[in-house]
């Protein structure tokens, strides 16, 4: 199975910060790999597809960057709306599998 | 707009059987992909197995392989999980999710969850 690694596990942050997030997977990805945001007791919210794709309806402050191994979320000017858990996910094989989670917190 | 509602969930000893169903809506649930995603509480995201659209294609996660059985339905717009032999690793919260248009393994839209507890 492909494993995934996010860095950091957690990180904060205030309004209007840029926030990068990291991911790495264990295998070649080409461009397989979305990223999600998680609230408290919500369904998980997908953001961003094919390591660069915005989601319809996601927000423009959100990017994602990469390929092969090594991608990253990035946040350019944090909303309150914004904290929350972000999850990547390699769609490159089966099984489908996730990284562990960063939890994006405020200052 | 889409909708996925899932039912099913509750309490359930360990080694015994329990069938989720996810009701979907607001689109045509017989041409996409179909997942069911896991969270333990407290802990990330664990994909458990998808389907293809009109059944002929099942995939699963190790841990639940001869255990767990995904299949759907397309004149009842539904999505099943049948969970036989549970453990105590299978509590979570389970959620169904469709793939993204196209393809199997982006999820753009996700039910609220059902909790599922085995525990004697």
């Amino acid at each position: 199975d492909i494993q995934m690694t996010q860095s950091p596990s957690s990180v904060s942050a205030s309004v209007g910060d840029r926030v990068t997030i990291s991911c790495r997977a264990s295998q070649d990805l080409s461009s397989w790999l979305a990223w999600y945001q998680q609230k408290p007791g919500k369904a998980p919210k997908l953001l961003i597809y094919s390591a660069s794709t915005l989601q319809s309806g996601v927000p423009s402050r959100f990017s994602g960057s990469g390929s092969g191994t090594d991608f990253t979320l990035t946040i350019s000017s944090l909303q309150p709306e914004d904290f929350a858990t972000y999850f990547c996910q390699q769609a490159n094989r089966f099984p489908i599998t996730f990284g562990q989670g960063t939890r994006l917190e405020i200052k | 707009e889409v909708q996925l509602v899932e039912s099913g969930g509750g309490l359930v000893q360990p080694g015994g059987s329990l069938r989720l169903s996810c009701a979907a809506s607001g689109f045509t649930f017989s041409t996409y992909w179909m997942s069911w995603v896991r969270q333990a509480p407290g802990k990330g995201l664990e994909w458990v197995g998808n389907i293809k659209q009109d059944g002929s294609e099942k995939y699963y996660v190790d841990s639940v392989r001869g255990r767990f059985t995904i299949s759907r339905d397309s004149a009842k717009n539904s999505l099943y999980l049948q969970m036989n032999s549970l453990r105590a690793e299978d509590t979570a919260v389970y959620y169904c999710a469709r793939g993204l248009v196209a393809t199997s393994d982006y999820l753009d839209y996700w039910g609220q969850g059902t909790l599922v507890t085995v525990s004697s």
